[in-house]
């Protein structure tokens, strides 16, 4: 167990609509990532935040946005749905100042299919 | 720009030998490199990571991965493999400097045949 929480596990949507994926960090991290992954793209890093702040930015799409709330938790939030978003999406968090040697630790992820 | 190759799609090995997955990287100085490993239904699993110091590092469940800076690589190896090895497996990089997010290969899935 990583301790890395995420919620729901599986979401089942339409095209055009919004939903929100919900990652809990391990205790004591400070720094969340979301990933990405599809059959086509791989596994691609969209954002990262550190103690509520956002620190990079990757290959997110503009109708993707992200938020890191006091408690550390961080919801990722994707608006006009299209089938081509159907992935998992990934929330990794790492400790101290999310210094880049240290790992990052996966959550189970949250499965999208877009009907 | 970082990135990562990892060239084979897919490796065989038969139980009891040793396996190799392969791993080349680019980045701008030196790197931090990762390697995960991925079981069905399951978020990516940390393995084991170079930093600096010695070239051959070794992680968990008996895996350890050889940092060859000439060559660019980081190939993950295990001198005798198990059927629940079998799973897909990830080298990332990230670079010391800027900002810290993995940049990851394409992943290489083990098969391990018993």
């Amino acid at each position: 167990d990583s301790g890395v929480t995420q919620t729901p596990k599986h979401l089942i949507t339409a095209t055009g609509q919004r939903v929100t994926l919900r990652c809990s960090p391990r205790s004591g991290d400070l720094s969340v990532y979301w990933y990405q992954q599809s059959l086509d793209q791989g596994l691609q890093f969209l954002i990262q935040y550190y103690n509520g702040e956002e620190r990079a930015k990757g290959n997110i799409l503009e109708r993707f946005s992200a938020q890191q709330f006091p408690d550390l938790h961080s919801e990722l939030n994707l608006s006009s749905l299209e089938l081509g978003d159907s992935a998992l999406y990934f929330c990794a968090s790492s400790p101290g100042q999310g210094r880049s040697n240290q790992p990052q630790h996966f959550g189970d992820g949250t499965r999208l299919s877009i009907l | 720009a970082q990135s990562v190759a990892q060239p084979e799609d897919q490796v065989n090995v038969a139980e009891g030998n040793p396996l190799t997955v392969k791993c080349t990287y680019s980045v701008s100085g030196n790197p931090y490199l990762f390697w995960y490993v991925q079981y069905p239904n399951r978020g990516l699993q940390f393995l084991l990571k170079y930093i600096t110091g010695d070239n051959l590092v070794k992680g968990s469940y008996g895996f350890e991965a050889e940092f060859n800076k000439s060559q660019t690589s980081f190939h993950l190896k295990k001198p005798s493999a198990l059927v629940s090895d079998s799973a897909l497996y990830f080298c990332a990089v990230s670079a010391q400097t800027g900002a810290n997010n993995l940049f990851f290969g394409t992943g290489t899935r083990l098969t391990v045949i018993p």
